[in-house]
This record gives C-alpha cells, sequence and structure tokens, in this order.
C-alpha cells in the first residue's frame, strides 16, 4: 500500500529541472509532496486532491492523474535550496481521506553549483 | 502561529523503561497525528486524533503504544517497555481537513 516512487536519487546541476513521481496501488483521495532536509522535519509543498489538477507555486509544481493513482511532481530551473528528499504522502479513496498520510521511501535530490 | 511542538526533542532510555513524548500543535488545527521515521524512510503512521477522538489507531505498532489527546489540545505518546526496535525518529504533525500537514521537530529516542 505504501506510494512507490521513482527515482530513488537524483543529481542535477543549478539551473536543470527535475520530475519526480509517485505511484499507488490503490485508488487515491489525495496526493501531498514535502520536502525533509537532513536533520530536519518535512515542509509541506502542496496536496492535490482527486480531480486530475495541478497545482504549482514559484518553479515547483504537480499533476495528479487519478486514472493511473500517480502524481508527478516538477522542479524547474532548480535551486541550491531545493536540496533534500523529497516525499510523496497518500490518502486512499477507501479511507475518503480520514486515514491519514501514507508516505513514500523518498526520492533524493542533490543539486550541485 | 508558534508551529507544532514536541518535547523533549532527545530521549535516552534503558531498555525495558517506559517513555513519554508530548506534541502542541497548532491551535487553529484540529487533525493531530503522531508518525514513526527510521533512517532512510518516508514517516510512518502510527495513530491520529480528529478533536480529541482517537479516529484511526489500528497502525500503532504495537499494544505497547499509546496515544492520548485530552480535552483536544496537546497529545502525548507513550511507549512501554522499549526496545531497541524503538529506537527512531517520532514526529508529530497537524493540519486542519483538506490541507497539508505541518510537522513539529520530532523527538529522537535511543534505547540502550
Amino acid at each position: 500500500q505504501q506510494p512507490v516512487q521513482s527515482p530513488q536519487a537524483v543529481i542535477l546541476r543549478e539551473g536543470e529541472d527535475a520530475v519526480i513521481n509517485c505511484s499507488s496501488s490503490k485508488a487515491l483521495y489525495s496526493v501531498h509532496w514535502y520536502r525533509q532536509k537532513h536533520g530536519e522535519a518535512p515542509i509541506f509543498l502542496m496536496i492535490l486532491l482527486k480531480g486530475g489538477e495541478q497545482k504549482g507555486h514559484d518553479k515547483i509544481s504537480a499533476s495528479f492523474n487519478e486514472k493511473k493513482q500517480q502524481s508527478s511532481l516538477y522542479l524547474t530551473a532548480s535551486q541550491l535550496s531545493y536540496s533534500g528528499t523529497y516525499f510523496c504522502g497518500t490518502e486512499f479513496e477507501s479511507g475518503g481521506g480520514a486515514d491519514g498520510l501514507t508516505f513514500g521511501k523518498g526520492t533524493h535530490l542533490i543539486i550541485q553549483p | 502561529d508558534t508551529g507544532v511542538s514536541q518535547n523533549p526533542r532527545h530521549k535516552i532510555t534503558k531498555r525495558g523503561q517506559n517513555v513519554t513524548f508530548r506534541c502542541d500543535p497548532i491551535s487553529e488545527h484540529n487533525r493531530l497525528y503522531w508518525y514513526r521515521q527510521t533512517l532512510g524512510q518516508g514517516p510512518e503512521f502510527l495513530t491520529y486524533f480528529q478533536n480529541e477522538a482517537q479516529l484511526e489507531k489500528s497502525r500503532l505498532l504495537s499494544d505497547r503504544f499509546s496515544a492520548e489527546r485530552p480535552k483536544g489540545s496537546f497529545s502525548t505518546l507513550e511507549i512501554q517497555r522499549t526496545e531497541q526496535g524503538d529506537s527512531a525518529m517520532y514526529l508529530c504533525a497537524s493540519s486542519r481537513i483538506g490541507l497539508g500537514y505541518t510537522f513539529g521537530s520530532g523527538t529522537r529516542l535511543t534505547v540502550v
């Protein structure tokens, strides 16, 4: 039931783009994206609800394909501050969004100058 | 908005002892969650409250784990008879329905 994230790790040069994927075997109610830096708490980035919407702020955006039970996080023109581990968290449709988030194992993103 | 506060930040205990952690959520948030995170893994859901009601506790790791949220304010997570496998970061988060979670800085438990 844990969502599968890919890739597990990615190394970029500053200014390059990245895509992180999250897929689930169960029907989803919502997908959350968080970024965590070493030794710190996860920080909320965005939430996507069932309905196949796309969201974004600054140079980080995300999409949710309800039919495929997949979400993707897009980071464009990456900055050094984007480095960290990105987690998707999923709420299942069966729980109506009331079961708490199930997180993937994370994608480690390293941005080099 | 002072964020989610967790205490203590670090706890070292001997195997077999009981430990209790406290979480003070953001006051406007009615949902409170407990997660456990081990090195290299995503947070693992333990339990959550909506106001004072504990709506999901089947994913607590064993009957040694229990959580309370008296009066819908702060929450405590207790681990009885700690084992070395309980060593982890315990994270608390709060939210309102439909919004993202705000996590606290966590309590790092080391069982020796």
